[in-house]
């Protein structure tokens, strides 16, 4: 089935480094994604990681993707107070049907100063 | 700005009234989603079109929910005959058919009273 786990809240004090974690089920995923949504607002596309990967950094941001154990990381280096949101992990659906895509609850991250 | 657009941003409706929601992907975008998000949850696929064809449907997209795009470009969400439960954020998003990566517009806050 499709399911895409996170825990949800991480609380974390201004510099440290942020990591969240997401599982998910779908081995046949081609792409994972990690959104931020701020409140009230749409999400902002943060990153993604093609599936044949282990490993994507993009400024602060790092993505390791653990295929054997379908599971997903973001972690967050130097973490600001603006970095605070809530962050979203997301598979592509089964076999790359249109793409859509498969959210997990979320991970409410809060940064103290 | 050549972001997804969304109007209204915010709706307030009584119960048993309809509702029509409009999306406006990025331009060169060929395929449209629609997502319902409720209160600390994270996205649920609703629908999408690849140009003017709705190609997939959500059960979560009952009969009282129709969507279109009729030129391929714009699309639009209309609710008929609201519920309480129907009170939600709906998200739009696009991307480029064969490039998985979906833009999401800063949606529309449904209430109904």
């Amino acid at each position: 089935g499709e399911d895409v786990e996170q825990s949800l809240f991480l609380s974390v004090r201004e510099g440290d480094s942020s990591v969240i974690n997401c599982t998910y089920t779908d081995s046949s995923s081609t792409y994972l994604y990690w959104y931020k949504q701020e409140p009230g607002a749409g999400l902002q596309l943060l990153t993604y990681i093609f599936s044949n990967m282990d490993m994507k950094q993009d400024q602060r941001l790092t993505v390791l993707l653990n295929k054997k154990d379908k599971h997903l990381s973001l972690r967050i280096a130097d973490t600001q107070t603006g970095d605070s949101a809530i962050y979203f992990c997301a598979e592509t659906g089964p076999y790359n049907q249109g793409g859509k895509l498969i959210f997990g609850q979320g991970t409410e991250l809060s940064v103290k100063p | 700005d050549t972001g997804v657009s969304q109007d209204p941003r915010h709706k307030i409706t009584k119960r048993g009234q309809n509702v029509t929601f409009r999306c406006d992907p990025i331009s060169e975008h060929n395929r449209l989603y629609w997502y319902r998000q409720t209160l600390g949850q994270g996205p649920e696929f609703l629908t999408y079109f690849q140009n003017e064809a709705q190609l997939e449907k959500s059960r979560l997209l009952s009969d009282r929910f129709s969507a279109e795009r009729p030129k391929g470009s714009f699309s639009t969400l209309e609710i008929q005959r609201t519920e309480q439960g129907d009170s939600a954020m709906y998200l739009c998003a696009s991307s480029l058919a064969g490039r998985d990566t979906q833009y999401f517009g800063p949606g529309t806050r449904l209430t109904v009273l």
